[in-house]
């Protein structure tokens, strides 16, 4: 059962624009989420996490949105550059238990 | 800093033999993890180490796998023997104390078994 779900395997967007990628999430335990971006031959990187106290976390950027009634997060990536053209992981953890449960990924390409 | 060190990169054996896996954390760092991530999926723990002491290792197939993390620093993760299904990356992360936002991956080691 796949408690963390990135439901577009890929997103393709112009440079400069928005890239917007979603997570959806089912178990309720689940209190902190991160996003982590992912270049070919090279392990996950972090970029930006969230708490379930908060809605929004801002980085540059990068911002993630968070709704705990829906149990959906969103990260906002503007403007978008060709080197953000990775694949993005959505991650969450729960209660005392640092174990991160990720999502498949997205694979955003950015085009010049 | 140097990062997470793993080796080797890639590793290519026949079913039903040996390989094993080494990883050198980021010095300090007392929180050592090992993920398997498949084609198309998240990376999934497989281990955790605190210091020398497996905390938690319910993921770990038990009966080919397994992991040790001697003098709590550099650690190796094994399979014996190495099925079809095992074909993956395996992903060494580390982190100063446990906590979620601050694991520091390698580069993984691709397995491929034939």
């Amino acid at each position: 059962d796949q408690q963390v779900k990135q439901n577009s395997p890929s997103l393709s967007v112009q440079e400069g624009r928005i890239s917007i990628l979603n997570c959806d999430y089912t178990n309720s335990m689940f209190d902190y989420f991160l996003w982590y971006k992912k270049y070919p031959a090279e392990g996950p990187t972090f970029l930006i996490s969230i708490s379930s106290i908060k809605d929004k976390n801002e980085d540059g950027r990068f911002t993630v949105f968070l709704n705990k009634s829906a149990k959906h997060l969103s990260l906002h990536i503007v403007p978008s550059q060709p080197g953000d053209s990775a694949v993005y992981f959505c991650a969450a953890s729960g209660g005392s238990n640092y174990k991160l449960t990720f999502g498949k990924g997205t694979l955003l390409t950015v085009n010049p | 800093e140097a990062g997470v060190v793993q080796s080797p990169r890639y590793k290519i054996i026949e079913k039903k033999q040996p390989v094993a896996f080494w990883c050198n954390p980021i010095s300090g760092h007392n929180t050592l993890y090992w993920y398997r991530q498949n084609l198309g999926q998240g990376p999934e723990l497989l281990i955790r180490y605190e210091n020398e002491e497996a905390v938690d290792d319910s993921q770990l197939p038990k009966d080919r796998f397994s992991a040790e993390r001697l003098k709590g620093v550099d650690s190796t993760l094994k399979i014996q023997p190495a099925e079809l299904g095992d074909s993956a990356v395996y992903l060494c992360a580390s982190s100063r104390i446990t906590n979620s936002d601050e694991q520091y991956f390698g580069p993984g080691t691709r397995l491929t078994v034939t």
